[in-house]
């Protein structure tokens, strides 16, 4: 398995632009996630969906879009890219077990730079 | 989620057992002590987790104490690639929005050779 996978690896941006971070995971889990991570400080939840054709905002949705067309992937729009986006950017995913718990897997993240 | 508290930093010699130790004084009845590890630039790692009693794993132990309101993470022959921010989380698996995870400040741990 290669768990999730996350590119690109490194992106720079000029303020306005747009792009796409993809995320996909061969784990079969149903739970994704979009958290980003700005220099210094702890995750912060974006965007998670708890399956195909459902998602939801977290914590800081604004400035992004996602959607869940399928399982194995969950595809983060940024829409007029802003320095204040400038972070690393990373996707997770996971599933409830049998005893109820519940493991995130990270992917290696996405380092966005807006200029 | 029941707030945790552990040290901002701790140093380990390489081969010797490192301790980790987090609070968490208000942790209710159905909340999980989970672990996670961050290594300088990559995604957070899953290391371990447990209700009540004490769990092990190819990677760690963890000691939970009786009242729970305590528990020690350890790595019992630290590397120098242990060298991590780890984060203690207490929560109840699914309960939050989607259920995300609430990453605190950590304890970097420096393993020296």
């Amino acid at each position: 398995n290669a768990g999730v996978t996350q590119t690109p690896k490194f992106r720079i941006l000029k303020i306005g632009q747009s792009m796409t971070l993809q995320c996909t995971q061969d784990m079969n889990h149903n739970y994704m996630y979009w958290y980003r991570q700005d220099p210094g400080m702890g995750l912060k939840l974006i965007y998670y969906s708890v399956g195909a054709g459902i998602t939801d905002k977290g914590e800081v949705p604004n400035g992004y879009n996602v959607s869940r067309s399928t399982t194995e992937d969950f595809p983060l729009r940024l829409e007029l890219a802003a320095p204040s986006q400038t972070s690393v950017y990373f996707c997770a995913s996971s599933s409830l077990g049998r005893t109820g718990t519940d493991t995130q897997y990270f992917g290696p993240g996405t380092r966005l730079t807006v200029l | 989620d029941a707030k945790t508290t552990q040290p901002p930093s701790m140093d380990c010699a390489e081969g010797r057992a490192a301790n980790l130790p987090c609070n968490h004084s208000t942790i209710s009845g159905n909340e999980y002590v989970y672990w996670y590890r961050q290594i300088h630039s990559q995604g957070p790692q899953y290391i371990i987790h447990g209700l009540k009693n004490n769990e092990t794993n190819e990677m760690a132990s963890l000691i939970i104490t009786e009242d729970r309101k305590s528990s020690t993470l350890i790595l019992p022959h630290a590397t120098l690639r242990d060298t991590a921010v780890y984060y203690c989380i207490v929560r109840v698996p699914g309960k939050n929005a989607g259920n995300m995870l609430t990453f605190g400040g950590g304890t970097r741990l420096m393993v020296k050779p």
